[in-house]
């Protein structure tokens, strides 16, 4: 069965700092990966995908993610934090086409002054 | 594009009420999506349309349950009688064709049942 896992339910780190967060799935295909973020209160925004090719995609709002089949890990990063990035994140996953996604549980990112 | 939009945002109904959520998809997208989100289960997938037709209605929890899609700018997702254990947040996505595309979400409806 697929499966989402993000280890962290909370991170916190101090603005200026770097980031990752973390997501493993378990899938029998050739996976479609996503992270999505969500403020309070609002539907969730696409940062980045991966579906083919180069395993290192850069998203929105200067976040990365690396692609490691071996690992079966999507884990998101950012070099420099900023507050506005508090929120939470939401790693997916799913089959071609990107249909019927299998969400995470999701990490709460804080962000410290 | 003003985006999915999702009416109401917020409801709060009595048990037993029916309740209707409302979603209007991004034009020329044709698949539509129906999620829920709860503290308990996260985010999960109700049913999804494509072309205006139910492709895949086996996150549906219940018969109380039911999804209707009369045109491609126009969704309901409906729950007959209400429980206060449907009370979660109900997102509606769409997307449009090909295989690189992605799925947009709404703000969501808050329901709450009581």
């Amino acid at each position: 069965a697929q499966s989402v896992t993000q280890p962290d339910i909370h991170i916190t780190v101090s603005e200026g700092a770097s980031l990752e967060l973390r997501c493993n799935y378990s899938y029998g295909a050739t996976p479609y990966l996503f992270w999505y973020v969500q403020s309070p209160g609002q539907g969730l925004q696409l940062l980045l995908k991966y579906f083919s090719g180069d395993t290192l995609v850069q998203g929105i709002k200067g976040f990365e993610a690396e692609f490691k089949r071996s690992q079966s890990s999507f884990n998101l990063r950012k070099p420099s934090v900023h507050w506005s990035d508090a929120a939470e994140y939401f790693c997916a996953v799913g089959p071609q086409y990107g249909n019927k996604l299998v969400f995470g549980a999701g990490t709460i990112l804080r962000v410290k002054s | 594009d003003a985006g999915v939009i999702q009416s109401p945002r917020h409801e709060v109904t009595e048990m037993g009420q029916e309740v209707t959520l409302r979603c209007k998809p991004i034009s020329g997208h044709d698949y539509l999506f129906w999620y829920r989100q709860t503290m308990m289960r996260g985010l999960e997938l109700l049913i999804y349309f494509n072309n205006n037709v139910p492709i895949d209605d086996s996150g549906m929890p219940e018969d109380r349950f039911s999804a209707k899609m009369p045109n491609a700018s126009f969704s309901t997702l409906k729950i007959q009688p209400s429980e206060p254990r449907d009370s979660a947040v109900y997102f509606c996505a769409s997307r449009g064709t090909g295989t690189n595309t992605e799925a947009f979400f709404g703000q969501g409806t808050r329901l709450t049942v009581v």
